[in-house]
């Protein structure tokens, strides 16, 4: 089954506490993307991906890092969460080339105390 | 920069009552344009897109026609459902920026018995 998958799905944590929030799709797809999605501001593009090790900034990349050495994957890392990045994260993928409509993940609520 | 702007909810309708999701787009050249639902709890998923002027994208009774003259993408439905409320986004990608997304800010419909 064509899938974005992620992981964890839930996460409580404490400010300060390095974070990895994994992605992986298995489409093949050349871009990959992270969004967080907040009450009343849509969704905001953080980071995204055109193809390994090829990566750069969204609209809201301020305190994340990612990294794309693989293909599949394109984990999401916070090296030192804050509560204002408490909110719900989307992983998506597309193909680079067409018409660019992307696959989702099924999301990760991420709660920062 | 390109923008989606779609109509502000929530939107409550009664079962078999006709809806409409208004979207216009600020875009350069010419993008191709989408719309997603998202179910509770669940991650976005395509529900239908239009690539071109004049094209008409449809599914599960939803449609939705790339009008360019008047830079609108508004999505409707005949007859609606309970299972239809979710939240729903308006979306381009820009063929011109490597199919950069931008997403509109959601609307919630609920559908009442």
């Amino acid at each position: 089954e064509a899938q974005v998958t992620q992981n964890p799905r839930y996460l409580i944590t404490v400010t300060g506490k390095k974070l990895t929030v994994t992605c992986s799709q298995n489409m093949n797809h050349e871009y990959m993307s992270w969004y967080r999605q907040d009450p009343g501001l849509g969704l905001r593009q953080i980071y995204y991906s055109m193809n390994v090790e090829v990566t750069d900034k969204g609209d809201v990349p301020e305190g994340y890092k990612v990294s794309r050495k693989e293909k599949r994957n394109f984990p999401l890392i916070l090296e030192s969460p804050s509560p204002n990045q408490t909110s719900l994260y989307f992983c998506a993928s597309s193909f680079k080339q067409g018409t660019y409509e992307q696959y989702f993940g099924p999301g990760t609520r991420l709660t920062v105390t | 920069g390109n923008s989606v702007t779609q109509m502000e909810g929530p939107v409550t309708l009664s079962e078999e009552a006709f809806l409409t999701i208004n979207c216009t787009y600020t875009a350069t050249g010419y993008p191709s344009l989408f719309w997603y639902v998202q179910y509770p709890g669940e991650g976005l998923q395509l529900l239908l897109k239009a690539t071109k002027a004049d094209d008409k994208g449809s599914n599960k009774g939803f449609e939705a026609t790339y009008r360019k003259e008047t830079t609108s993408f508004h999505l409707e439905k005949g007859s609606v459902q309970v299972s239809d409320s979710a939240v729903y986004f308006c979306a381009l990608s820009d063929h011109t920026n490597a199919g950069k997304s931008t997403f509109g800010d959601g609307t919630t419909l609920t559908v009442k018995p």
